[in-house]
């Protein structure tokens, strides 16, 4: 079974740009989260869908950030503008139908940006 | 916010010897996962506890939980050098659905 696929890997975009990330969850998993995780520190819930609807962005920066997940599966996260303290690994996870507390999690993207 | 605080930041043993690491949460929990992460393979699922569990095996993995003090710990035993990496605690809160507040991280080297 393939498992959560992000790209790019690696991202590096000065102050101001803009940049968009990709996920492509486990097949059937309709379940989709997307993770911030800062040097240090553990990873932080920007956004969660349950097919192509939004559960919960509580603590995503909506000045800038945006995410969709159009058709309930691949989702898109984009910052726009990016600040310096947008610089982290980006995180895709899913979740298997009734099986809402395994997360299982995409290799990440790393943002830098200068 | 993040819920978890993992203690100690950083663990150094030697092969063969036992880990432990604690995990102290804030608020009410449905259940409490550790993962660990490492830059070869990402952030993996380790163990899941539910609430009304005390304690849970997983292989060389053991894993407790006391609501009533809301800490947990994770123990390795016989660690190995393929156990270096960052272990992270997360918890599903009773009232917030599904998703993971992880702490900060205990970071694990295990030299041979």
């Amino acid at each position: 079974e393939a498992g959560v696929a992000q790209s790019p890997r690696y991202k590096i975009i000065e102050k101001r740009q803009s940049v968009a990330f990709w996920c492509n969850p486990i097949s059937g998993h309709a379940t989709l989260y997307w993770y911030q995780q800062i040097l240090g520190q553990g990873p932080k819930l920007l956004i969660q869908f349950q097919n192509n609807g939004v559960v919960d962005d509580s603590q995503l920066p909506k000045d800038r950030f945006s995410a969709e997940r159009l058709k309930g599966v691949d989702s898109t996260l984009k910052i726009q503008p990016a600040k310096l303290e947008d610089s982290a690994v980006y995180l895709c996870a899913s979740s298997p139908p009734g099986a809402f507390y395994e997360q299982y999690f995409g290799p990440g993207t790393r943002l830098t940006v200068t | 916010s993040q819920q978890g605080e993992e203690d100690p930041q950083a663990l150094s043993i030697q092969e063969g010897e036992n880990a432990t690491m604690n995990c102290s949460y804030k608020t009410s929990i449905n259940n409490l996962q550790w993962y660990r992460q490492n830059s070869g393979r990402g952030l993996v699922h380790l163990i899941l506890i539910r609430s009304n569990e005390r304690e849970k095996h997983s292989g060389r993995l053991r894993v407790t939980l006391d609501t009533s003090k809301k800490s947990s710990s994770l123990l390795i035993t016989a660690s190995r050098a393929a156990d270096t990496a960052s272990y992270f605690c997360a918890t599903v809160g009773s009232n917030s659905g599904y998703a993971l507040n992880f702490g900060k991280g205990t970071s694990l080297l295990v030299t041979p």
